[in-house]
């Protein structure tokens, strides 16, 4: 199963736009990019997938360059409340979604 | 509710014992998957259904899993003879079909004493 690496962490202050940056040399075709979002206790949330160039919803934006060897998930405007682990996950002919150890952003005042 | 309900939320036992994880989809989801996740760490692929019937259980650990999703909807995680290192979050997720998004549930916190 093609593998991603992210940032292990990242900070960020409130009001401030954030970007995590996901590698993910050996993609298949056939890999949808997904992004998903996890505070303590709780299952992930699905933010946003996509497949080639820019993809944007009501909560983030996902920029992935031609050759899709990464991928960049965009947040706009950081609130406290953003403070949680960002995954970066391929999905596609693996019905499996295989996480990694995620990106811990904290979002400060 | 709308999304995917885990019962119990939390459950401690005794090493040995038997358990059952409860997994309410999303109506209409024909795909559920479970996961496993340990602490600081990103969730763990156990097995998946696409209806009734197992596709692919290649992540469970050992025969002492086993996951049943009798009528395609409601699924149950059984764990038998239960170990200290089965304690972890198991989490549940379903999709309207396979390769869709995944929606997760919150999870059913397992601590083996």
């Amino acid at each position: 199963l093609a593998k991603t690496t992210q940032p292990i962490s990242m900070d960020s202050y409130e009001g401030q736009e954030v970007n995590i940056t996901c590698s993910h040399n050996n993609i298949a075709t056939n890999d949808y990019i997904t992004w998903y979002q996890q505070f303590p206790s709780q299952g992930p949330r699905f933010i946003i997938q996509g497949y080639k160039t820019k993809v944007t919803n009501e909560v983030a934006s996902l920029f992935i360059p031609a050759d899709r060897k990464s991928s960049t998930l965009s947040l706009p405007r950081v609130s406290l409340s953003d403070t949680a682990v960002y995954y970066c996950v391929l999905s596609g002919s693996a019905r499996q979604l295989t996480f990694g150890s995620g990106t811990q952003l904290t979002v400060l005042p | 509710g709308a999304g995917v309900s885990q019962t119990p939320s939390n459950k401690v036992t005794e090493k040995g014992k038997y358990v059952e994880l409860r997994c309410d989809p999303i109506s209409g989801h024909t795909a559920l998957y479970w996961y496993r996740q340990s602490l600081g760490q990103g969730p763990e692929f156990l097995i998946y259904f696409q209806g009734t019937g197992a596709a692919d259980d290649s992540g469970l650990p050992n025969d002492r899993f086993f996951a049943v999703r009798p009528e395609g909807s409601v699924s149950t995680l059984k764990i038998q003879r239960t170990e200290r290192g089965d304690s972890a979050v198991y989490l549940c997720a379903s999709s309207t079909t396979v390769g869709q998004p995944q929606h997760f549930g919150d999870g059913t916190r397992l601590s083996i004493l």
